[in-house]
């Protein structure tokens, strides 16, 4: 059963580009949650998502980003216009809401580490 | 604003030595969480802890939660060089599902 795979692992991005990160969650996983950890911090939350719906994106930014999470594919974040601030490493996690013993655990992808130049 | 705090941030110690590390939290949790990470890879996921007392234990480590004093404890035993690493504590509170992550503790044992 494979686990939560991200892509790309790493991407370099210009300013002023488009970043797009994938997540694919694990098999039976329909919630979909991305974290952003800055170097040096704890992860940040971003963005909790089921399929066709988001259910929490109180931690967005409120321009240039966005996501999705569409009935058939994986889940994406997108970044337009990427600045040098949104060098960070994105990491996508899925649960199964009532999984074992009921503890709604999430199960944290590898991650894409995003550097813009 | 929902804070969740770790202290100590840097930890050295030797191998062979025990410690406890403490996450405290500003308001009641619903489930508290213990990540390890290592260098420039993903979250592994050691403790779920759901209720008061809750007390679990894997290996060196044990995680236990105290909700009436919104604390959670990690303590180490007879350290070894391969627990070096960052570890987090998160949690989720008031019925949401987003985790909130303290800044994290990185862990160096010395052989």
């Amino acid at each position: 059963n494979a686990g939560v795979m991200q892509n790309p692992r790493h991407l370099v991005r210009r300013r002023g580009q488009e970043a797009r990160l994938r997540c694919s969650p694990m098999k039976g996983h329909s919630h979909v949650y991305w974290y952003r950890q800055l170097p040096e911090e704890g992860l940040k939350f971003m963005v909790y998502l089921q399929k066709e719906n988001i259910i929490d994106e109180s931690g967005m930014p409120k321009e240039r980003f966005s996501a999705e999470f569409p009935k058939e594919g994986p889940s994406i974040l997108r970044i337009q216009q990427v600045v040098r601030g949104d060098s960070a490493a994105y990491f996508c996690a899925s649960s199964s809401r009532g999984g074992a013993a009921g503890s709604y655990e999430q199960y944290f992808g590898p991650g894409t580490r995003l550097t813009v130049t | 604003e929902l804070k969740v705090e770790q202290n100590p941030l840097f930890l050295s110690m030797q191998e062979g030595k025990n410690y406890t590390i403490y996450c405290n939290y500003s308001t009641t949790s619903d489930r508290l969480y213990w990540y390890r990470q290592d260098p420039g890879k993903s979250l592994e996921s050691l403790f779920v802890l759901l209720s008061n007392g809750a007390v679990k234990q894997e290996g060196r480590l044990m995680a236990s939660l105290d909700t009436k004093a919104r604390l959670s404890t990690l303590h180490i035993t007879a350290a070894v060089h391969d627990l070096s690493a960052t570890y987090f504590c998160a949690g989720t509170f008031r019925g949401s599902e987003k985790l909130v992550f303290g800044k994290g503790m990185k862990l160096t044992v010395n052989p």
